[in-house]
């Protein structure tokens, strides 16, 4: 079964700051998706990255897949409060290589 | 347009009562699931529909019905839930099983008294 790592678990930071949570695991992913999820809402899709070592940009948010398929990375630059959320990775694995493993999420506050 | 929609959006039922939960896309999606996230914790996945067949039952109790009336509708039947099942029930879709990207709908926070 593939597993999915993210550090670190909680992040609390000033308003301007920049930041970078991880998503790590042991086995290889074809892709992997980010999503950020405010309390009682569902997660929103953020990017998916396909390919080894492929950066994404979406305004202040950089998102980084390692070379061999294993790790992902996300940059927050100049963090808004705004920016407060649940921070989930996601790939496919599971049992059956059909259904999406979720890590255990990074759950960032930003104070003003 | 990247909506899933779910109903109710809180929903409060006794033990013994019988309620069912709805989720719909218009996205031309062939494949749709049901996770249950609990507070703190990632979405656990608990059935998944391809082609309107139901294609993964992650071992979820019967008290759970889940039910595929077409492309676009996807319901959750409860039935004689207990407390612990208490939960944040999120529906989500994607073009088909196996696709790079799930959208999720806003959920359904289930509390069972």
């Amino acid at each position: 079964t593939q597993l999915l790592e993210q550090s670190p678990q909680f992040l609390s930071i000033q308003e301007g700051e920049n930041l970078t949570v991880y998503c790590n695991s042991s086995s290889v992913f074809s892709s992997l998706q980010w999503y950020r999820q405010e309390p009682g809402e569902g997660p929103v899709l953020l990017v998916t990255v396909v390919t080894g070592g492929e950066v994404k940009k979406l305004k202040r948010l950089t998102f980084q897949f390692g070379d061999a398929r294993k790790d992902s990375s996300l940059h927050i630059t100049a963090a808004q409060p705004g920016d407060t959320g649940l921070y989930l990775c996601a790939g496919l694995g599971g049992n059956y290589g059909q259904n999406f493993v979720f890590g255990p999420g990074t759950r960032l506050s930003v104070l003003p | 347009d990247t909506e899933v929609t779910q109903t109710p959006k809180h929903l409060v039922m006794g033990m013994t009562n019988k309620k069912s939960l709805k989720c719909e896309q218009h996205m031309g999606h062939r494949a749709m699931y049901w996770y249950k996230q609990k507070a703190k914790k990632p979405p656990e996945l608990m059935f998944v529909y391809s082609y309107e067949k139901l294609s993964i039952n992650e071992s979820v109790p019967s008290r759970f019905s889940p039910e595929c009336p077409n492309s676009s509708l996807l319901n959750l039947h409860l039935h004689a839930l207990q407390p612990e099942d208490s939960a944040l029930y999120l529906c989500a879709s994607s073009q088909e099983v196996g696709s790079y990207e799930q959208y999720f709908g806003p959920g359904t926070r289930l509390t069972v008294t």
